[in-house]
């Protein structure tokens, strides 16, 4: 079983649509994270979360909300969705061994917003 | 502003070598990563580098340059398998990750 998990993998919606998109892992991190994924652009972070009571915003969080439910879940929400939040959507899960923390990806969420 | 800077796209011959450039200035640095994406799916996390130097593992290996803001990625042997888009990421002072758009690599027969 894979340890980030994603839900939908794709999703279509419409302009001013309320949309959810979920994630699990099974890793027992304590730290997550929502970015999307646009051509010719790289990884944008949107937010992260360091522990259940730790919420931040990233580089480009309007628009955008989350919501950390527990230690193994972390949702992020578009509350009226607009046709420029088409994109790849991943969520990534980090521990801190040392000096390194390396994050780990969930398989993406495509959508796509008419 | 932070920027990390890499060519968008390279190709290469199968059996060849190949050295993806990373360039970086960011607010601080606490480690510079790279990732391999195949097209559609997540990146998967291939190196780490905090100290100057060269890391070796396996077919793949990792150069650093702090004073240069440099890292390179070099690929051995290539195989086709490793066609894909290479990110090159640094942790900045805040610990967050910044990330280079990404380098595709086509791998010819």
């Amino acid at each position: 079983d894979a340890d980030v998990t994603q839900t939908p993998r794709n999703r279509i919606t419409k302009t001013g649509k309320r949309i959810m998109l979920e994630c699990s892992q099974t890793k027992g991190h304590d730290r997550m994270y929502w970015y999307r994924q646009d051509p010719g652009l790289g990884l944008r972070l949107i937010y992260y979360s360091f522990d259940v009571k730790d919420i931040n915003k990233g580089e480009i969080s309007d628009g955008y909300s989350v919501s950390r439910q527990a230690q193994a879940k972390f949702s992020l929400s578009l509350e009226s969705a607009i046709p420029n939040q088409t994109a790849l959507y991943f969520c990534a899960t980090s521990d801190l061994q040392g000096d390194q923390e390396t994050q780990y990806f969930g398989p993406g969420t495509r959508l796509l917003v008419l | 502003g932070q920027n990390i800077d890499q060519p968008t796209e390279m190709t290469a011959t199968e059996g060849a070598i190949v050295q993806i450039n990373c360039t970086y200035q960011t607010s601080g640095f606490n480690g510079l990563f790279w990732y391999q994406q195949h097209a559609g799916e997540a990146p998967t996390f291939l190196s780490y580098n905090v100290l100057d130097g060269l890391e070796e593992k396996g077919r793949f290996s990792s150069f650093l340059s702090r004073s240069k803001g440099y890292s390179y990625l070099l690929l051995k042997e290539l195989q086709m398998k490793d066609s894909a888009s290479y990110l090159c990421a640094v942790m900045d002072s805040n610990y967050q990750l910044i990330w280079g758009a990404g380098t595709k690599l086509i791998i010819k027969p």
